[in-house]
């Protein structure tokens, strides 16, 4: 089926910098999410996004909904090592009459020691 | 006051066994969802049930059977399980086509 393009695959970072990673669909989408997966849990919403060219933070996290509609990117500052995981972005394709979310293939975060 | 609970956390079996997976949502949400998480991580959605009415129904082996006895409810049986159904499943609920919020997860190893 239909994924997103979500790159990096993976980042090895030190702490103290910061991250981005992103989302690109040939598509239009109508609303973008981002999630962060803990190892031996389920993912967790950390930002929706409705509407194109909206910024939205939470906490350390900031996230875009692309002008285009076809694409989003999440920024992580000042990374911490509770900050690992593996990020996922989500979004609802329009038209969309399924409530069916189609998934990026994550960004998996490393913290180097 | 756990939103999304799943039982079991681990199941082990062998092949050709029947098993099910439960799921329970006290968020009063009308959409629940079934995810398969492969070992390269890859998030596929299975099936979705709004206000207990099937609305998604992916390609998936007929040997996997959903049931929905109510809004809150979405429980999962597989039968005659194969090594490739090793796997972790998730469930989530959403309201609307709004968010998702996803349970713990079940760890399937099939042997």
């Amino acid at each position: 089926g239909q994924q997103l393009n979500q790159s990096p695959q993976s980042m090895f970072i030190q702490e103290g910098e910061d991250v981005s990673m992103n989302c690109t669909s040939s598509s239009i989408f109508n609303t973008w999410l981002w999630y962060k997966q803990e190892p031996g849990e389920g993912p967790v919403l950390l930002i929706a996004l409705y509407k194109a060219g909206e910024l939205t933070s939470n906490g350390r996290l900031t996230a875009q909904f692309g002008i285009t509609r076809k694409d989003s990117f999440l920024n992580i500052s000042a990374s911490i090592p509770s900050d690992v995981g593996i990020y996922f972005c989500a979004g609802h394709p329009t038209p969309d009459s399924n409530y069916q979310l189609i998934w990026g293939a994550g960004t998996k975060l490393i913290i180097k020691p | 006051d756990t939103a999304v609970s799943q039982t079991p956390k681990y199941l082990v079996t062998q092949m050709g066994n029947d098993k099910s997976i439960k799921c329970e949502q006290n968020l009063g949400h009308d959409t629940m969802y079934w995810y398969k998480q492969d070992s390269k991580k890859f998030l596929k959605i299975m099936f979705s049930y709004n206000n207990k009415e099937l609305i998604i129904n992916e390609t998936v082996p007929n040997r996997f059977s959903p049931k929905s006895p109510d809004k809150a409810h979405l429980n999962l049986h597989i039968n005659s399980l194969e090594l490739g159904d090793s796997a972790v499943y998730f469930c989530a609920s959403s309201q609307g086509m709004s968010l998702e919020y996803f349970g713990p997860g079940t760890r399937l190893t099939v042997t």
